[in-house]
């Protein structure tokens, strides 16, 4: 009831493409569902996060798409640039518990 | 502001020694959290500390420990080192419970390698 599980694994898309990161929770009672970013050698940043009251959320070129029935929540990256190869983490955390439960990952290359 | 910072950056310990990593939350933030990342677990929760008091704590042995001192500060103690333990361990400050936001800062994490 904790997971959350996150696909691809691994994504490569043409620069100006659209890249899109997948997240499917089980517990109904988290309420919050960050995105971070890593890059090699360096602590997660956060993307952009969302709450269940919405269903959609933009941030420049980073928009999340959330899906409360389906329990599913989506990270796409519009226009996409070589700077923005990293690998993603989808997240999820309940009330004011700062225990976030994180995706797997999501290995991002962007082919110039 | 400063953001998280974390000593030290790298680690080589054997197995059987203890290490202590330590966390300085960014000024203002009174809350830390710890996180263990490895290829193959990914990034999971070890505990978080609020105002000197653990708030709460993953799935990890008791050898596994930490504090948070007066000025938020915050350390986290591995004892009788194993080979699985090598890992990033990452350290996370927020503002605190009650605040408004659940944003998580982190830091770019203490590198430990077990031999």
């Amino acid at each position: 009831q904790q997971q959350v599980k996150q696909s691809p694994q691994s994504l490569i898309v043409q620069k100006g493409g659209i890249s899109i990161i997948n997240c499917a929770y089980e517990n109904t009672a988290f309420d919050y569902f960050p995105w971070y970013q890593q890059f090699p050698g360096k602590g997660p940043a956060l993307l952009i996060a969302i709450r269940p009251d919405v269903s959609e959320k933009k941030e420049g070129r980073f928009t999340i798409s959330f899906n409360k029935s389906a329990k599913q929540f989506s990270l796409h990256i519009m226009d996409s640039q070589p700077g923005d190869s990293a690998t993603y983490f989808c997240a999820a955390s309940k009330g004011n518990n700062y225990q976030l439960i994180w995706g797997a990952g999501t290995k991002l290359i962007i082919k110039p | 502001k400063a953001g998280v910072t974390q000593t030290p950056r790298y680690l080589i310990k054997t197995r059987g020694q203890q290490v202590t990593l330590s966390c300085s939350p960014i000024s203002g933030h009174r809350s830390v959290s710890w996180y263990q990342q490895t290829p193959g677990q990914g990034l999971q929760f070890l505990f978080e500390y609020f105002s000197e008091t653990q708030r709460n704590k993953g799935n990890f042995p008791g050898r596994f420990s930490g504090r948070q001192f007066s000025n938020s500060r915050s350390e986290m103690n591995v004892s009788t080192l194993e080979l699985g333990d090598s890992a990033l361990y990452l350290c996370a400050s927020s503002l605190g419970p009650g605040e408004g936001t659940d944003t998580q800062y982190f830091g770019p994490g203490t590198r430990l390698t077990v031999l």
